[in-house]
């Protein structure tokens, strides 16, 4: 069965470095989805993607974060100078668009920001 | 504005005991939701999900969940609980506007006594 795939599965990074958080969605996908998890807390939306562009995006995803798809199969966020508070576990998800809400999701990466 | 509520943070129950893990939801119109579980270091797998039609639904492992409209609920029920389904569970609802962008609940932490 076809699964969304991320890596790594945890990050450790210093406060101020950037990071690049990887997802290889489900191949028939067309719309991308990043979500995070502060521990103890509910998932939360970042980004949705779809025709390599930026669907929604929530007041979390701010001028810190990007995605992109740089290839056929890669979907990629990036955090460009990381801060304590980045801490989570980021979860990416895909879906075909018929049932937009009908998302898959990988494993999650842990990101710990020191 | 939109939300989701589960009213338990923790549950437990014996093995072979039914179990219901209560969901609300704030929405104006037909909601799309869903259910997933998250076991400890997997990522979120869905476990059903209701769009319209026939308001009590099934999903996988035996779980079942139904949509009341009058009371803004999709409780979650399984009639005998198994050890394996230790684990996070998480109501979501698609927020509206068709964008894909899910809204969660905090969670209820499932613990399953032999």
């Amino acid at each position: 069965e076809p699964e969304v795939t991320q890596t790594p599965s945890h990050q450790v990074t210093q406060m101020g470095q950037e990071v690049i958080l990887r997802c290889v969605p489900i191949s028939n996908h067309l719309y991308f989805y990043w979500y995070r998890q502060i521990l103890g807390q509910k998932v939360e939306f970042l980004v949705s993607f779809y025709n390599n562009e930026i669907s929604e995006k929530s007041e979390i995803f701010d001028d810190q974060f990007s995605v992109e798809r740089p290839d056929g199969s890669n979907f990629t966020l990036k955090i460009r100078s990381t801060k304590l508070e980045d801490s989570a576990m980021y979860f990416c998800a895909s879906s075909t668009g018929l049932e937009p809400y009908e998302q898959y999701f990988g494993p999650g990466t842990r990101l710990t920001v020191t | 504005a939109q939300s989701v509520t589960q009213p338990d943070i923790h549950i437990t129950v014996s093995e072979g005991a039914s179990l219901e893990l209560r969901c609300n939801y704030s929405y104006g119109a037909t909601p799309y939701l869903f259910w997933y579980v998250q076991s400890p270091g997997q990522g979120l797998q869905l476990l059903l999900k209701y769009f319209s039609g026939d308001t009590l639904v099934q999903g996988i492992k035996g779980f079942e969940a139904e949509f009341k409209r009058s009371q803004s609920s999709f409780n979650l029920r399984k009639p005998s609980v198994h050890w394996s389904d230790a684990a996070e569970y998480f109501c979501a609802v698609g927020a509206e506007g068709n964008t894909g962008k899910l809204i969660f609940g905090q969670g209820t932490t499932l613990q399953v006594k032999p």
